[in-house]
């Protein structure tokens, strides 16, 4: 069964510091998702990641795949308080008719 | 244009009662998932439907809930004799097609209350 796993679940940081959170999943996969959702809000999709290698940037956020090491990573630069908010990675259950498994998401609390 | 809504927004209902949530994907969307969020938690897979085909029921708990999409757009999910454990947030999402490069359109989502 596929498993995924953020870390850490809780951060709390300054601004203008960097830092990066973690997804591992348990089975093989090449497609992975990163969401925001700030509190009482739906789901905003941020990336979709598709292949080994796969880079993507929007602003101060970048994610990265690395299906090898069923591995993604979303890095935040130089943070600011607008970025505080719950990040939730998802994975694409291939061998599953492409259910869809979250992790229990990263709740990031940046302060000013 | 629009997004996917949901209703009803809120449902409160007391223990042993039917509800049905509703789900109005994004128009043209084939894909349209059920998840059930916790507070604190991630999404929990329900179900998914391709155009009206339920194509993964694996996650609907027991089989108080069913879900059904008849005519490939709109969706419900119905679950029958609640129970205070089904409380929790309601979440539909729809992309224009299953895996690949489409992304998932979150609605506001339904919060039970189950008393």
């Amino acid at each position: 069964e596929l498993k995924v796993e953020q870390n850490p679940l809780f951060l709390s940081m300054q601004e203008g510091k960097n830092y990066t959170i973690y997804c591992n999943y348990s089975t093989t996969s090449d497609r992975l998702y990163w969401y925001r959702q700030d509190p009482g809000k739906s789901l905003e999709s941020l990336f979709v990641l598709l292949s080994n290698g796969a880079v993507k940037q929007e602003g101060r956020l970048m994610a990265s795949l690395d299906t090898k090491a069923r591995l993604s990573t979303l890095h935040i630069t130089a943070a600011v308080h607008d970025l505080s908010a719950t990040y939730f990675c998802a994975v694409d259950h291939m061998n599953r008719d492409d259910k869809i498994i979250f992790g229990k998401g990263t709740r990031l609390h940046i302060l000013p | 244009g629009a997004g996917v809504s949901q209703s009803p927004r809120y449902k409160v209902t007391k223990r042993g009662q039917d509800v049905a949530l509703r789900c109005d994907p994004i128009s043209g969307h084939v894909s349209l998932y059920w998840y059930r969020q916790a507070l604190g938690q991630g999404p929990e897979f329900l179900t998914y439907f391709n155009y009206e085909a339920q194509q993964d029921k694996s996650g609907l708990p027991n089989d108080r809930f069913s879900a059904e999409r008849p005519e490939g757009s709109i969706s419900t999910l119905t679950i029958q004799r609640t129970e205070q454990r089904d409380s929790a947030m309601y979440r539909c999402a729809s992309s224009l097609a299953a895996g690949l490069v489409y992304e998932q359109y979150f609605g506001p989502g339904t919060r039970l209350t189950v008393t």
